[in-house]
């Protein structure tokens, strides 16, 4: 079945540190893939988006994704958190199947950041 | 220039009532979709609507529909309603249709519906 899996529900990093958030797809070609943030109370912001070209995406707040064919993966990055950052990621993916758009979501993973 | 913005914010209903949620999306959008959150099933894909049309469709019963009116502003409403469509109701505005992404999806803050 074609789906995206975020394999950490819950991850904690200490103001400073470096993180990455994991995302895997599976589907048969490459597809469009988005990381999007919800603060608590908030919809959804995008943060960036990958649809073809060079595989290291740069995005807002800091945030950039690389994007490995062969792992199937579109990890988010940054390299220094800020307590802001605490909030929902969610990795999604779209494509066109049967002539019908569709665009997938992770489950989220839930980013604390401690002081 | 104002985000997208549904209205309530918070609703209270009980089951076998029907409810109607209103998105009004970001001046010039013609794009409007619908997504539930829950925190068992996520994220998930209601409907999308352009030019007054329902354009795309996800898999959900059809106590679940909505319409778009001629100024793009969009509602949706459940009948019927169960304790299982207690969610988060988020709609997401773009400037054309697509739910592939081409066109970046604009969120609203949702309409939080609790069914008891």
């Amino acid at each position: 079945a074609q789906s995206v899996t975020q394999p950490d529900i819950h991850i904690t990093v200490s103001e400073g540190a470096s993180l990455e958030l994991r995302c895997n797809y599976s589907y048969g070609a490459t597809p469009y893939l988005f990381w999007y943030v919800q603060s608590p109370g908030q919809g959804l912001q995008l943060l960036l988006k990958y649809f073809s070209g060079d595989t290291l995406v740069q995005g807002i707040k800091g945030f950039e994704a690389e994007f490995k064919r062969s792992q199937s993966s579109f990890n988010l990055r940054k390299p220094s958190v800020h307590w802001s950052d605490a909030a929902e990621y969610f990795c999604a993916v779209g494509r066109t199947q049967g002539g019908s758009e569709k665009l997938v979501f992770g489950k989220g993973t839930k980013l604390t950041v401690n002081p | 220039k104002a985000g997208v913005t549904q209205t309530p914010r918070y609703l209270i209903k009980t089951r076998g009532q029907q409810v109607t949620l209103s998105c009004s999306p970001i001046s010039g959008h013609r794009s409007v979709s619908w997504y539930q959150q829950t925190p068992g099933q996520g994220l998930q894909f209601l409907f999308e609507y352009f030019s007054e049309t329902q354009r795309n469709k996800g898999n959900f019963p059809g106590r679940f529909s909505g319409r778009q009116f001629s100024n793009s502003r969009s509602e949706m409403n459940v009948s019927t309603l169960e304790l299982g469509d207690s969610a988060l109701y988020l709609c997401a505005s773009s400037l054309e249709p697509g739910l592939t992404g081409r066109e970046t999806q604009y969120f609203g803050p949702g309409t939080r519906l609790l069914v008891l």
